[in-house]
């Protein structure tokens, strides 16, 4: 069974950084393309960040590019988000993710939440 | 960058009849190569993480109830659902995989007349 199990969120100040942490069983993450995807409070889902299987290779909106970087540890089986320059409208619940045979979302966290406050 | 626009923003229909969401895509996400359309629907309930219901368009997700159909191709996509239950009260989402820069519709709320 896949597992999900995203960590590290809490209440941080404007300007400050957080590294959220996603553990994943189940399946072998080095193989498989990770995704990080928030929601603010009452409002969509924004798809953030993801991190290819393949090569490693990053892509990111434009909302977080340049103060978001996502990696990931192969041994550990777990994939990270961290997250520098933090404004107010970063504040959301943050969803790590993984897809089905493609990039379709197939495997969910719960989430993290994020509060950025002074 | 694609742009996901989904219509109606919510939706109420009575239990028993069928519920229609729409979402337009800015672009096609229809990859002639292999004619499919990198086009997925989710559900989401409230303090839960999103469900995957519907992708390649219209492929239905093993274990999603045959009453959840997805329909469309190119820019014009729909999610119907045949009898609407009580359960599936939720907010829908639709998501395109086509360019590297995924993106979300806005999501259409459901709700019971």
């Amino acid at each position: 069974e896949v597992l999900l199990v995203e960590s590290g969120g809490g209440l941080v100040q404007p300007g400050g950084s957080l590294r959220l942490s996603c553990a994943a069983s189940g399946f072998t993450l080095s193989s498989s393309t990770m995704y990080w995807v928030r929601q603010a409070p009452g409002k969509g889902l924004e798809w953030i960040a993801y991190i290819r299987g393949s090569d490693s290779r990053t892509f990111y909106a434009d909302s977080v590019r340049g103060r978001f970087t996502i990696s990931k540890d192969n041994a550990k089986n777990s994939q990270y988000l961290q997250m520098n320059s933090l404004t107010d409208e970063d504040t959301a619940v943050y969803y790590c993710a993984t897809e089905g045979d493609w990039s379709y979302l197939r495997y969910w966290g719960q989430g993290t939440l994020v509060t950025v406050s002074s | 960058d694609i742009v996901m626009t989904q219509s109606p923003d919510s939706l109420a229909v009575s239990l028993g009849e069928r519920a229609t969401i729409n979402c337009k895509s800015s672009q096609t996400v229809l990859y002639s190569s292999n004619n499919k359309n990198f086009l997925a629907w989710y559900q989401q309930k409230p303090g839960q993480p999103p469900k995957l219901l519907i992708y390649w368009a219209s492929t239905r997700e093993s274990g999603v109830p045959d009453r959840f159909s997805g329909s469309g191709s190119g820019t014009d996509f729909t999610l119907t659902i045949s009898s609407l239950q009580a359960e599936d009260v939720a907010v829908y989402y639709c998501q395109q995989y086509y360019s590297t820069l995924h993106s979300f519709g806005q999501g259409t709320k459901l709700e019971i007349k």
